[in-house]
């Protein structure tokens, strides 16, 4: 079964560090792989996709087809960065549905 | 620009008991999916509706329900509700078939099943 692991439910880290949110996921294709971003009190809502290759507030995300990971980096983090990120995967082609990872809550402190 | 929005926002039922949530898509999209999440997971994907049809599932049972209507809005009907139902559903709408990973999601309905 297609599947996405983040394994870290929550990651702590102090403004000014770096930031690594794993995702791992499982699929011998061809990935289409996207970070959402659910800040507090907010809806979810899309953050970056693999396929465009782009900065989105200082994050990006390589895919690492040899290791099946996306993992979403930011080299200085700041408290507004703080919310709930998930990894998703569209294998779904025609049907087009996303599988979701169950989450990690990010907290940057002050 | 009117997003996706959902009723009702929280409810709450009793075992075997039917529940319909609504969605309305934002303006321009014609593709409503739903999620189940649950408390402490990622959205699970339940189906998509395009332009009235059902334009595939996940791994839910039968007694999960939808319908699409010609302005894009859409309902989901759950029947013999369970306590592992509680949770919350999200609709997302889109624009087009093929999904290229960018949707827009409402606020979702809290559903609690006693």
């Amino acid at each position: 079964a297609q599947r996405v692991t983040q394994p870290e439910k929550l990651l702590s880290v102090f403004k000014g560090a770096p930031v690594e949110l794993k995702c791992n996921y499982s699929y011998s294709g061809s990935p289409e792989l996207f970070w959402y971003v659910q800040y507090s009190r907010q809806r979810l809502q899309l953050l970056l996709r693999h396929i465009s290759r782009e900065s989105i507030k200082g994050f990006t995300a390589d895919l690492n087809k040899g290791e099946t990971s996306f993992h979403l980096k930011k080299p200085f983090a700041q408290e507004e960065d703080s919310a709930m990120y998930y990894c998703a995967h569209n294998y779904g082609g025609s049907q087009g549905n996303l599988i979701f990872g169950k989450g990690t809550k990010l907290s940057v402190k002050p | 620009e009117t997003g996706v929005t959902q009723s009702p926002t929280h409810l709450i039922k009793t075992r075997g008991q039917q529940v319909t949530l609504r969605c309305s898509s934002q303006s321009g999209h014609n593709t409503v999916s739903w999620y189940q999440q649950a408390l402490g997971q990622g959205p699970q994907f339940i189906f998509q509706y395009y332009r009235e049809e059902e334009n595939g599932r996940g791994n839910f049972p039968p007694r999960f329900s939808g319908l699409q209507f010609p302005n894009y809005s859409s309902e989901l009907n759950v029947n013999a509700l369970e306590l592992d139902d509680s949770a919350l559903y999200l609709c997302a709408s889109s624009q087009g078939q093929t999904n290229t990973g960018e949707l827009f999601f409402g606020e979702g309905s809290r559903l609690t099943v006693l």
